[in-house]
């Protein structure tokens, strides 16, 4: 069974802390995602990466940096949180095209920045 | 870029009703997807359709693929507590691994 999970499913900071949100999977998937989820917005790629040490901007990079160090983990780091980084954010991961481009998704963070 | 027009964007419906939802876009897609995300959870896929003109079935729900490609529907019928959710199409960005995503449909279903 396909298998997302992400370090917490709710996480409060200040403004200012630097934090990270850790996303592992367990189907040897080269494609990893980083989303950010808020009401009437729908669904805001922040970041992808399509291999160890390989990363890509999405539509909403700002104030946001990741890291694939292995090919299970991918983790997105707020340099400095601010409180408009309030959101819920989800983790994706997908096999390489012609792997029918379906993306598995974690439980998702909800982050509170205050 | 690559939008997918989503509607309607809440719907309010009795336990027992049938529920129809769209997609649309101005570009083809070659595949469409249909999520679920339950209160609080991340989203599920329920079905991936791959050819224009596919109709396929999940249990009490049927999506199909357009034949033009650039849209897709999502039924359910008989609908239940527990179909309570946001309800997500999605389709391959051309060219790349990324997903373009609609902004959801909300259902809520009234017992």
């Amino acid at each position: 069974d396909v298998k997302v999970t992400q370090s917490s499913r709710y996480l409060v900071k200040r403004t200012g802390e630097k934090v990270f949100l850790e996303c592992v999977q367990d189907m040897d998937h080269e494609n990893m995602f980083w989303y950010r989820q808020d009401p009437g917005l729908g669904l805001r790629l922040i970041y992808f990466s399509y291999d160890v040490k390989m990363k890509e901007k999405g539509d909403i990079p700002e104030g946001y940096s990741v890291s694939r160090e292995k090919k299970e983990r991918f983790s997105l780091i707020l340099e400095s949180a601010s409180t408009n980084q309030t959101s819920m954010y989800l983790c994706a991961s997908s096999p390489p095209r012609g792997g029918l481009e379906t993306q598995y998704f974690g439980p998702g963070t909800r982050l509170l920045v205050l | 870029g690559q939008q997918l027009n989503q509607s309607p964007q809440s719907m309010f419906i009795q336990e027992g009703e049938d529920v129809s939802m769209n997609c649309t876009s101005s570009s083809i897609f070659n595949t469409w997807l249909w999520y679920k995300q339950d209160p609080g959870e991340g989203p599920v896929l329920l079905i991936a359709l791959y050819k224009a003109g596919e109709l396929t079935s999940n249990g009490r729900l049927t999506a199909q693929f357009g034949i033009t490609r650039k849209d897709s529907f999502l039924n359910i019928s008989a609908s239940i507590p527990s179909d309570v959710g946001i309800y997500f199409c999605a389709g391959p960005q051309g060219g790349s691994e990324k997903l373009v995503f609609g902004k959801g449909t909300k259902l809520t279903v009234n017992p």
